[in-house]
């Protein structure tokens, strides 16, 4: 059972554009909404997070907006630079603190 | 800070070899994780630990196992070794496990041939 959809599974975007990624979860227990980003040779780092107590929360460039009713969670790179090129995880989890990865998407930046 | 250190980075074994993934951190962080991470896909939990002289399996258990006699040490231990166990490996720690952020090492890469 795949309880972590993400999507796409790769994008190219130009240095100042928008990059969107999607995550769809069906775990109705899922509290926590990080997203890692990871380069390569590296393991993942935490990127941001959101609870389900706000819609969007956003840091510096990155947001997060949430749909509890969709069931949805997606990550905005606002402003793209090529320094964002990495492959992004969302990683929901319930108070078990047992991740579950979405399978990855790589995120191209062209200068 | 050095956070957590995988050793060795890289490793060939052959089919039915054994060996021992290391897994160190200076944190003081009491939850420590092991991950694999297969091509094209997330990373997927083996063990994880809540404290010293506590284990518990993840999601994909099978042929690994571990231990864990320090708060700083959580190593994998592969036995006969296979093919499919080829992969990258990933420890991470966090200071509890109530939605805390996982710091993860840079990982092994593995390959059995």
């Amino acid at each position: 059972q795949q309880q972590v959809k993400q999507s796409p599974q790769s994008l190219i975007v130009q240095k100042g554009g928008i990059s969107i990624i999607n995550c769809a979860y069906e775990n109705t227990a899922f509290d926590y909404f990080p997203w890692y980003q990871q380069f390569p040779g590296k393991g993942p780092a935490l990127l941001i997070a959101i609870r389900p107590d706000v819609s969007e929360k956003k840091e510096g460039r990155f947001t997060i907006s949430f749909n509890k009713s969709a069931k949805q969670f997606s990550l905005h790179i606002m402003d793209s630079q090529p320094g964002d090129s990495a492959t992004y995880f969302c990683a929901p989890s319930s108070n078990d603190y047992k991740l579950s990865f979405g399978a990855g998407t790589t995120v191209t930046v062209r200068a | 800070n050095a956070g957590v250190t995988q050793t060795p980075k890289f490793r060939i074994l052959k089919i039915g070899q054994s060996m021992t993934l290391q897994c160190a951190q200076d944190m003081n962080h009491n939850y420590m994780y092991w991950y694999r991470q297969d091509p094209g896909m997330g990373l997927k939990l083996i063990y994880y630990s809540v404290g010293a002289g506590i284990t518990d399996k993840g999601e994909v258990p099978n042929g690994y196992n571990v231990s864990r006699s320090t708060t700083e040490d959580f190593p994998l231990r592969l036995e006969l070794a296979a093919p499919s166990q080829t992969s990258v490996y990933f420890c991470a720690s966090s200071p509890d496990g109530t939605n805390q952020p996982q710091h993860f090492g840079d990982g092994t890469r593995l390959s059995i041939l």
